[in-house]
């Protein structure tokens, strides 16, 4: 079945600073790419997702690149504020979607 | 994005009993998806639950255990049976959205058993 890593599992950054989260993924036969964020006790939100038919994908301060050669994907967030902190989950799909372990971001002021 | 209403949104329960988790959705949807998400972790996929047929659930889940049910295509629910310490996680619904394998996710459901 399908595996995705995450790294890194927590990232510290400052305001304003810009966050990168990269994720790789195991199967090849994969063709859909979300991203979730995750505040405390709340359910997971889908911020942005790539299909595999594109390169790159931007919603104003994020972003998502696709590497269908390597297997890997990452988020982008520039300018990052207090409100970005949360917890990034990645996935992958061809079918039922496998998440990474996620990533804390701790964005301080 | 459809609106996902979960209940209850968290609960403690004794040992050796059942809690049972609703889930439901402002529009119709052909797939539903429950997950466990034990504390700090990530999300594992549980069972997928479409409307008029079994669940389908994933290696390490069975029925008895887990017991699905999807009367029409706005609601499910989700029974924990027979609960130990280790069933302490949140459950989370999600159902399919506009486009293929995109998914929405309610808040959850914040279990703890004692």
């Amino acid at each position: 079945g399908e595996n995705v890593e995450q790294h890194p599992s927590t990232l510290s950054v400052q305001e304003g600073d810009s966050a990168v989260i990269k994720c790789t993924y195991s199967d090849s036969a994969s063709n859909y790419f979300p991203w979730y964020k995750q505040e405390l006790g709340k359910g997971p939100q889908l911020i942005i997702d790539i299909r595999s038919n594109v390169g790159e994908k931007k919603d104003q301060r994020i972003a998502v690149t696709l590497n269908k050669t390597a297997k890997h994907f990452s988020l982008h967030i520039t300018e990052t504020q207090p409100e970005d902190s949360a917890v990034y989950f990645c996935a992958a799909s061809w079918g039922t979607l496998t998440f990474g372990k996620g990533t804390m971001l701790l964005v301080s002021p | 994005s459809a609106v996902i209403s979960q209940k209850p949104s968290r609960d403690i329960c004794q040992r050796g009993t059942s809690l049972t988790i609703q889930c439901q959705v402002d529009s119709q949807v052909t797939m539903m998806f429950w997950y466990r998400q034990q504390p700090g972790q990530s999300l594992t996929l549980i069972a997928t639950a479409n409307q008029g047929s079994e669940a389908t659930y994933e290696s390490g889940f069975v029925i008895d255990k887990f017991p699905i049910s999807r009367p029409n295509l706005t609601f499910s629910t989700l029974t924990v049976s027979n609960m130990s310490p280790e069933d302490s996680s949140i459950y989370l619904c999600s159902v399919d959205g506009q486009g293929v394998n995109i998914q929405y996710f309610g808040a959850g459901t914040r279990l703890s058993v004692l």
